[in-house]
């Protein structure tokens, strides 16, 4: 099983619609993230929290919200999914403690606003 | 306003030879670098990384080297080999422990047999 569960992995909506997007983690991680991937772009940040108390805005958090539920998991919400917020989503998580600084992510979850 | 910069999306190389990916970047304050490779339909994961007190560090098969001074880091592998064939992201972080990292947009490399 991953480490980082991301659903639904696939999703196609509506344009206005809202859809969320659910993370899980079994790493026993506090920090999360949510990243944006889109062609010729690479990967954006949306949001991150650092606790159960902490949401952070990244550098494209404009027309999304997130909500940290516990530790281990992570929802980001389109309250209004518009076209170019297609793409393929991301969460992930890291621990500061962790002597390789790097960040796990989940599997993606591919999101289609018509 | 692209911090940190692949400008190499594509890198065909012949199984067995020296795979080069190049990443530039204009923030001075990034102090910490990371490659991290993606296949499809999986998640980008760790491969190696390198803090801006040194100027290589290798694992393996896999050897980054940091030109500070050009702000630019590239990734070797030697020898490449089929598995290898991936998307590589560059990615930086203005510290060691700060987990929110800039990505560059990426280089799909290419393993020929």
């Amino acid at each position: 099983d991953a480490d980082v569960t991301q659903t639904p992995r696939n999703r196609i909506t509506k344009t206005g619609k809202r859809i969320m997007l659910e993370c899980s983690q079994t790493k026993g991680h506090d920090r999360m993230y949510w990243y944006r991937q889109d062609p010729g772009l690479g990967l954006r940040l949306i949001y991150y929290s650092f606790d159960v108390k902490d949401i952070n805005k990244g550098e494209i958090s404009d027309g999304y919200s997130v909500s940290r539920q516990a530790q281990a998991k992570f929802s980001l919400s389109l309250e209004s999914a518009i076209p170019n917020q297609t793409a393929l989503y991301f969460c992930a998580t890291s621990d500061p403690f962790d002597s390789g600084n790097t960040i796990y992510f989940g599997e993606g979850s591919w999101l289609t606003v018509v | 306003d692209q911090q940190v910069k692949q400008n190499s999306p594509s890198l065909s190389v012949q199984e067995g030879r020296i795979s080069i990916l190049n990443c530039d970047y204009t923030n001075s304050m990034f102090d910490y670098f990371l490659w991290y490779k993606k296949y499809p339909a999986e998640g980008p994961t760790f491969l190696i990384s390198i803090s801006s007190i040194k100027d290589k560090n290798e694992d393996g098969r896999f050897t980054v080297f940091l030109n500070k001074s050009a702000k630019h880091l590239s990734l070797h592998i030697v020898p490449s080999q089929p598995g290898d064939s991936a998307v590589y992201f560059c990615a930086a972080s203005v510290y060691r422990g700060n987990e929110k990292l800039t990505f560059g947009t990426g280089t799909r490399l290419t393993i020929i047999p």
